[in-house]
């Protein structure tokens, strides 16, 4: 059972535009919302998180969007760059605090 | 400062044959946890070690093992190879008393079964 369901697969964006991915997730249990970005042949980068006592949390170009009644969140990119190119991943910390609980992962393409 | 290290980057196995993979954690953290991202997939929960003892385990068979030592390092092993076990073994530390949230990744071990 996949507890954390991410979309879209894939996504391409031009140059400057706007890049959102979005997670959706059941356990109610859990308490922290991590994205992580991965490059070909690298580990994962932690990018930004949040808790669900917060609505939203900006760092740069990278926005979390939280809506705690929905059981959804989603990652905004702003000015999207081809540097930003890479496979993002959305993630939820399990109730035992341990084991993070990953999403399928979204390929983004930014075209210059 | 150096971050999460992991030893080998590549390695080829048969099946049936046994691997052990190796990770140090970034520095200042004492808290391992290891997972397994197939291709095209999310990393997947194995096990994580604290104190030198495995705290959590996820839905993975017996043939997966490991263990930490005194300098908070830690090893992979898995028995009995198969070719499903083809993936990328990532590494992951936290920071001390096993309860941070934040979870720093190494850059993994592809491992292929043949």
């Amino acid at each position: 059972q996949q507890q954390v369901k991410q979309s879209p697969q894939s996504l391409i964006v031009q140059k400057g535009g706007i890049s959102i991915i979005n997670c959706a997730y059941e356990n109610t249990a859990f308490d922290y919302f991590p994205w992580y970005q991965q490059f070909p042949g690298k580990g994962p980068a932690l990018l930004i998180a949040i808790r669900p006592d917060v609505s939203e949390k900006k760092e740069g170009r990278f926005t979390i969007s939280f809506n705690k009644s929905a059981k959804q969140f989603s990652l905004h990119i702003m000015d999207s760059q081809p540097g930003d190119s890479a496979t993002y991943f959305c993630a939820a910390f399990n109730q035992a605090g341990t084991a993070l609980i990953f999403g399928k992962g979204t390929t983004l393409s930014v075209s210059s | 400062d150096a971050g999460v290290t992991q030893s080998p980057t590549h390695l080829i196995k048969t099946r049936g044959q046994q691997v052990t993979l190796r990770c140090s954690p970034k520095s200042g953290h004492d808290t391992v946890s290891w997972y397994q991202q197939a291709l095209g997939q999310g990393p997947q929960f194995i096990f994580q070690y604290y104190e030198e003892e495995e705290r959590q385990r996820g839905n993975f068979p017996d043939r997966f093992s490991g263990h930490q030592f005194p300098n908070y390092s830690s090893e992979l092993n898995v028995n009995a190879l198969l070719l499903g076990d083809s993936a990328l073994y990532l590494c992951a530390s936290s920071l001390p008393g096993g309860l941070s949230t934040e979870q720093y990744f190494g850059p993994g071990t592809r491992l292929t079964v043949t």
